[in-house]
């Protein structure tokens, strides 16, 4: 593996269904987010952790939650999938948490509809 | 409020040049950064600045006027494979990155 991969690549749920979408980083990076990404919006966060063992929410976390129990994973669910949470998902990773040079890298994205 | 504007959609021929604006109202500034973004990919970085200037990088240049809250991305001998769209992003007071919607750019031959 090299960087960031997501898992599924796209999933089709039904409406009060539990998901929980998969991240993965090999870079060592203490930070991790979670966004969505929906037409004619720009990227919002819903999560992120600053390090393995904290996380904070983010502009739109209501019908989310994450867990980070080491450095390498972030997996994002949602309890009782809604059809507004139909959106593109991406995770990405920084270096650091939070310092102002901190560049995030993106994982390919996971398209998920709920119907 | 927060709030980061750019133009939503551009078209610019091959070989031209294009720049595209973002201006930025955020609590607080510490840096911003420029994004690409191909249809059905993730962002990749471009470009960060964080001081007053021109940073150049190959055919891309970023620009920054803090006082202004004003930045903008010049591409120049544009590609077809320039075609895409193009994210502004702020880093406020709390170091979080706050983002614009991005701006599709159309490259016609």
């Amino acid at each position: 593996i090299a960087g960031i991969t997501q898992a599924p690549t796209s999933q089709i749920l039904a409406a009060g269904r539990r998901m929980t979408l998969r991240c993965t980083q090999d870079m060592r990076h203490n930070a991790m987010y979670w966004y969505r990404q929906d037409l004619g919006l720009g990227l919002r966060l819903i999560h992120y952790s600053n390090t393995a063992g904290t996380t904070g929410k983010g502009e739109v976390p209501d019908g989310y939650s994450v867990s980070r129990a080491n450095t390498d994973d972030f997996p994002l669910t949602l309890a009782s999938a809604v059809p507004s949470q139909t959106s593109v998902y991406f995770c990405a990773s920084s270096a650091d948490s939070g310092g102002p040079t901190d560049t995030q890298y993106f994982g390919p994205g996971t398209r998920l509809t709920v119907l | 409020g927060q709030n980061i504007d750019q133009p939503t959609e551009m078209t610019a021929t091959e070989g031209a040049i294009v720049q595209i604006n973002c201006t930025y109202q955020t609590s607080g500034f510490n840096g911003l950064f420029w994004y690409q973004q191909h249809a059905g990919e993730a962002p990749t970085f471009l470009s960060y600045n964080v001081l007053d200037g021109l940073e150049e990088k190959g055919r891309f240049s970023s620009f920054l006027s803090r006082s202004k809250g004003y930045s903008y991305l010049l591409l120049k001998e544009l590609q077809m494979k320039d075609s895409a769209s193009y994210l502004c992003a702020v880093t406020d007071s709390n170091y979080q990155l706050i983002w614009g919607a991005g701006t599709k750019l159309i490259i016609k031959p």
